[in-house]
């Protein structure tokens, strides 16, 4: 069983460009939450997407958005990149909505703004 | 406003001995607790979690306590082993959801 593909793996983005990523769940899986990994910070929730609705939003500026698709794949779109949105973005999925809290991660897509 | 804290940024262990990883929080509405273990250039991976009706849960080598009174949960690891040196994350959430708040990490080396 394929794990959750995150792409692109890595980007380098200049200061007051868009960014958008992408993440393939694993089969089955209809649940996607995003996570944003600074080393000041650790991990910090962005957004949770089940059946192509938002469920829960973190605590990040309206330049971060997201969606989620019919077969589950989502997006997250950062625009007017900042030199702070520098991070590595993590997707997760998991079967069910809110189903253990055990999350499935993908190995992160690094952005690097400049 | 860290809801989370691993006060300790790395730990180094020798290996057969037991590894003891803390994690404090401060929101009492968390009721499900867990950690997760990251390699470098890997996404995080569940371990071990625990719902705030039991004190401790047990996973082979790995147990997590919590005690709620004082909003501390703790990890031990039994013995340790090489392969355990990694970032490991304790994170909670209120209710079931997948939205999660982790705590910044704690850097586990395991030496021989």
């Amino acid at each position: 069983k394929a794990g959750v593909t995150q792409t692109p793996r890595y980007l380098i983005k200049t200061r007051g460009q868009q960014v958008t990523l992408s993440c393939s769940p694993i089969s089955g899986h209809r649940s996607v939450s995003w996570y944003q990994q600074t080393p000041g910070q650790g991990l910090q929730f962005l957004f949770e997407y089940f059946s192509e609705t938002q469920r829960n939003k973190g605590n990040f500026p309206g330049r971060f958005s997201g969606r989620q698709f019919s077969n589950s794949r989502s997006e997250m779109n950062v625009s007017t990149l900042e030199l702070g949105d520098s991070a590595l973005y993590l997707c997760a999925s998991s079967a069910l909505a809110g189903s253990t809290g055990e999350l499935f991660f993908g190995e992160g897509s690094r952005l690097t703004v400049l | 406003d860290q809801q989370v804290k691993q006060n300790s940024p790395s730990l180094s262990v020798q290996e057969g001995r037991i590894s003891i990883l803390n994690c404090d929080y401060t929101n009492s509405m968390f009721d499900y607790f867990l950690w997760y273990k990251k390699y470098p250039a890997e996404g995080p991976t569940f371990l071990i979690s625990i719902s705030s009706i039991k004190d401790k849960n047990e996973d082979g080598r790995f147990t997590v306590f919590l005690n709620k009174s004082a909003k501390h949960l703790s990890l031990h690891i039994v013995p340790s082993q090489p392969g355990d040196s990694a970032v490991y994350f304790c994170a909670a959430s209120e209710g079931i959801t997948d939205k999660l708040i982790f705590g910044t990490g704690t850097r586990l080396q395991v030496f021989p």
